[in-house]
């Protein structure tokens, strides 16, 4: 069991908006940062957004993250089938000592 | 390029030993945090072990604390994990990721624990 929820599963068409949510607690999201990973299959994780909200070079706008209070969402807008992956959020958790990952969003391209 | 390549997997038996390498290039080592991520067979992200730039801070998941030991050494651009009495839930694919927003991973190591 994750210290932060994700959905296990997302859908979307090409072209349309999808969001992923992650919900934590006050000890975790709620006083730090929120980053999301995004995992092609077969492959290395690889950082998709920071700090909530930033993008690291090279990652399209069409990636955006966001956060309020203890949840964070990440939202993709015209959807790809590239984009077909699996999603993490991250955080640090204050109380554990500890980095925490969600435990994973597929994102399937219908 | 910002590159880090991980090795020393493989097969071990329950109770045994491993250590794991990561060498970096591409930036400037010796002023990151460093950390080790696993994923088992058809699972999530699960954090190991995080090490401060100079080693001075040090933090681990409750699982591998006591068997586990992550150290680097910054001449060499390398970081390892000492992992003793090994488990077969220890079985993963092990990625270094660097700095405090695991802005960059590795390809990852493989291993296994089988009786």
């Amino acid at each position: 069991q994750s210290v932060l929820t994700q959905p296990p599963s997302a859908s979307g068409t090409p072209g349309q908006r999808v969001t992923i949510s992650c919900s934590g607690s006050s000890s975790n999201i709620g006083s730090n940062t929120v980053a999301w990973h995004q995992q092609l299959p077969g492959t290395a994780p690889k950082l998709l957004i920071y700090s909530n909200n930033q993008r690291p070079s090279g990652v399209p706008d069409r990636f955006s993250g966001s956060k309020s209070g203890t949840s964070a969402s990440l939202a993709i807008s015209g959807l790809q089938s590239e984009d077909e992956a699996d999603y993490y959020c991250a955080t640090w958790d204050g109380s554990l000592n500890a980095w925490v990952f969600g435990g994973g969003t597929r994102l399937t391209v219908l | 390029e910002v590159q880090l390549v991980e090795s020393g997997g493989g097969l071990v038996q329950p109770g045994g030993s491993l250590r794991l390498s990561c060498v970096a290039s591409g930036f400037t080592f010796n002023t990151y945090w460093m950390n080790w991520v696993r994923q088992a067979p058809g699972k999530g992200l699960e954090w190991v072990a995080s090490i401060k730039y100079d080693g001075s801070e040090i933090y681990y998941v409750g699982s591998v604390r006591g068997r586990f030991t992550v150290s680097r050494d910054n001449a060499k651009n390398s970081l390892y994990l000492q992992m003793n009495s090994l488990r077969a839930e220890d079985t993963a694919v092990y990625y270094c990721a660097s700095g405090n927003r695991f802005d960059v991973w590795g390809r990852g190591t493989m291993v296994i624990v089988y009786s």
